[in-house]
């Protein structure tokens, strides 16, 4: 069955320090979202990518965070220079359609950010 | 602006005995409605959505929701629980056309033997 990949599942990395999160979304979809879950919080949105632009983001996608989609199949989300509160775990997702067509994203199994 | 509401943090059950973990929603518009799990240490599941149609809405591994327009809300039931039930439940929504889905804060079902 096909799957949404993610790596590395877990890293750790100084306060200050650039990270690149990287996703292989399921190959035939054309939606990609990073969504973060900070530990014994809830899942919240970061970011949706269509047609190799941004659609939507939200408050704490700012201008620390970028998102690529650099070749037909990766996806990446970039962190430009950590803080402590962006340890958390990072889920992509994908969708073949638009969400108010067939409502379904597909996850990940996360990358687990630990900022020192 | 859409919301969900999960009052329950944690449901304890013993093993075979039903459940219900209850969500509320709020939304300007139409609504998508999700149930997601995450099994510990694992990514998300669907374990079923309403879209339109049926409002009773079954899913996997027994599972089933039913959506209520009046009382804004969206119960998953499972008649009878194993062990391996045993994980964190999460509702979502999503508004028509866009494409972000909004997440409850969980519910972790913790299936005692």
């Amino acid at each position: 069955e096909p799957e949404v990949t993610q790596t590395p599942s877990h890293q750790v990395t100084q306060m200050g320090q650039e990270v690149i999160l990287r996703c292989v979304p399921i190959s035939n979809h054309l939606y990609f979202y990073w969504y973060r879950q900070i530990l014994g919080q809830k899942v919240e949105f970061l970011v949706s990518f269509y047609n190799n632009e941004i659609s939507e983001k939200s408050e704490i996608f700012d201008d620390q965070f970028s998102v690529e989609r650099p070749d037909g199949s990766n996806f990446t989300l970039k962190i430009r220079s950590t803080k402590l509160e962006d340890s958390a775990m990072y889920f992509c997702a994908s969708s073949y359609r638009d969400l108010s067509n067939t409502g379904e994203l597909f996850f990940g199994e996360g990358s687990r950010l630990t900022v020192l | 602006a859409q919301s969900v509401t999960q009052l329950d943090s944690q449901v304890p059950v013993f093993e075979e005995a039903p459940v219900e973990l209850r969500c509320n929603y709020s939304s300007s518009v139409s609504v998508y409605l999700f149930w997601y799990v995450q099994y510990p240490n694992q990514g998300l599941q669907l374990l079923l959505k309403y879209l339109s149609g049926s409002t009773l809405v079954k899913g996997i591994n027994g599972f089933e929701a039913e959506f209520n327009k009046s009382q804004t809300s969206f119960h998953l039931r499972k008649p009878s629980v194993h062990i391996s039930d045993t994980a964190e439940y999460f509702c979502a929504v999503s508004d028509g056309g866009y494409q972000k889905v909004t997440f409850g804060t969980g519910t972790k079902l913790q299936v005692i033997p």
